[in-house]
């Protein structure tokens, strides 16, 4: 268990409505990052962190929008829904185990946009 | 870029058989691979990882996995199916070690099923 919530767990939201999900880690790791998963297209990387204030664009970034101002905490925003961000939404940490590093994930975000 | 290319969506094999699933990456500079595990409307968990201390990999569960370069692949194995093994695997690749900065690349999954 990294000590990684997610919230909220489930989510119904309607077109054109802002959201934000958080994660919340207890450990204090530099990296983490945002994932959506969605049927045949496995996971794919939203937005990452690599320290507070400092994130990145992934495969995926259209759309989101990220915050990091604690090391704790990773938010993920989407400025106005759309039903193609209709998906399941995962957070990770990088956390370092031996001479490399292993990425554990939380129990992920169902978000549903009608 | 790199990209993981997981050959069969769906892998049915009978309790106590072989189980393999097919994992190919490419990758511009020597990769580092992983296999997660999902069970139903959970998080992914991590199976095992290969970050070039030896190229066949032991993991959690009973599973290992192969690292061949001249194949770029990266297949994972477990000699006798179990029913609490049906779960959806990934496959994923980084150019640095547990992602480092730029996260992973995943892909798309296979869905395993066990027959009793």
């Amino acid at each position: 268990d990294a000590g990684i919530t997610q919230s909220p767990r489930h989510k119904v939201t309607e077109t054109g409505t802002p959201v934000t999900l958080r994660c919340h880690q207890t450990e204090n790791h530099r990296y983490m990052y945002w994932y959506r998963q969605d049927p045949g297209h496995g996971l794919r990387l939203i937005h990452y962190s690599y320290g507070v204030k400092d994130t990145d664009k992934g495969e995926v970034s259209d759309g989101y929008s990220v915050s990091r101002s604690k090391t704790e905490d990773f938010l993920l925003t989407l400025e106005s829904a759309t039903s193609s961000q209709t998906s399941v939404y995962f957070c990770a940490i990088s956390v370092r185990r031996k001479s490399s590093y292993e990425q554990y994930f939380g129990p992920g975000t169902r978000l549903t946009v009608t | 870029a790199q990209s993981v290319t997981q050959l069969g969506s769906h892998v049915s094999v009978s309790e106590g058989a072989l189980v393999l699933l097919r994992c190919n990456y490419s990758s511009s500079v020597p990769p580092y691979l992983f296999w997660y595990v999902q069970y139903p409307n959970q998080g992914l968990q991590l199976l095992l990882k290969y970050t070039s201390a030896a190229t066949l990999v032991k993991g959690i569960n009973g599973f290992e996995a192969e690292f061949k370069k001249s194949e770029t692949s990266f297949h994972l194995t477990k000699p006798s199916a179990h029913m609490s093994d049906a779960a959806e695997y990934f496959c994923a690749v980084s150019d640095s070690p547990g992602g480092g900065a730029d996260g992973l690349t995943f892909g798309k999954g296979t869905h395993l099923i066990i027959q009793p």
